[in-house]
């Protein structure tokens, strides 16, 4: 069975303080990696895509993969009450072949507080 | 540039009906995904359709299944409905297969 686990949270964070949101997968043969954001009562957003190892900024948002640890993590800089949502990992399912699905994480509820 | 959409946004029915849910991608996309989001169970894969082709399913029955039109826009039926069929629908596309998923508002359904 292949997972992707997130710390279910809440995680809360002051207003203007860095949000460190984990996850972890079990599929070594993933290739694509994504954050969406959900507020409550909607659809996911994407937020960041990341493809190889390392760091990758956009914004406020700083999105970290390390595939040998199987480890993806999303930053959130001078985190806003607009950021409190709940933030979703998804990986994509390995294979010889693509199999157009997404493994997401339960999320992780996120509370920005002012 | 328009999103993905879907309608109805909410959709009422009984044990045993057929309920039909529908999904227009984004411009250029012709790949159209659809996914279960049950409360407490997260988002689950349903269907994979591309260039008019089913091309992969999830670990759902068979009463669950769609179709893409050559417009690319899809259809998801979900027949001899059961209670725990309610949910939220959601239907995303993509430009890449490896690319990211972009989605819709979503349907929300709901089985009495």
């Amino acid at each position: 069975q292949k997972e992707v686990e997130q710390n279910s949270g809440p995680l809360s964070v002051p207003e203007g303080a860095i949000a460190s949101l984990n996850c972890t997968y079990s599929d070594r043969g993933s290739q694509s990696f994504f954050w969406y954001r959900q507020y409550s009562g909607k659809s996911p957003e994407l937020i960041m895509s990341i493809y190889s190892n390392g760091d990758k900024e956009d914004g406020r948002f700083t999105a970290q993969l390390n595939k040998a640890s199987q480890y993806v993590s999303l930053l959130i800089r001078d985190s806003q009450p607009s950021d409190s949502a709940t933030y979703l990992c998804a990986v994509s399912e390995g294979g010889s072949s693509n199999t157009g699905k997404l493994i997401f994480g339960q999320g992780t509820t996120l509370q920005v507080k002012p | 540039e328009a999103g993905v959409t879907q309608s109805p946004t909410h959709l009422i029915k009984t044990r045993g009906q057929q309920a039909t849910l529908r999904c227009s991608p984004i411009s250029g996309h012709t790949s159209v995904y659809w996914y279960q989001q049950a409360l407490g169970l997260g988002l689950q894969f349903l269907l994979w359709y591309d260039e008019g082709e089913e091309r992969n399913r999830g670990n759902f029955p068979p009463r669950f299944s769609g179709r893409q039109f050559p417009n690319y826009s899809s259809e998801l039926n979900v027949n001899a409905l059961e209670l725990e069929d309610s949910a939220l629908y959601l239907c995303a596309s993509s430009l890449e297969i490896s690319g990211p998923q972009f989605f819709g508002p979503g349907t929300r359904l709901t089985v009495l």
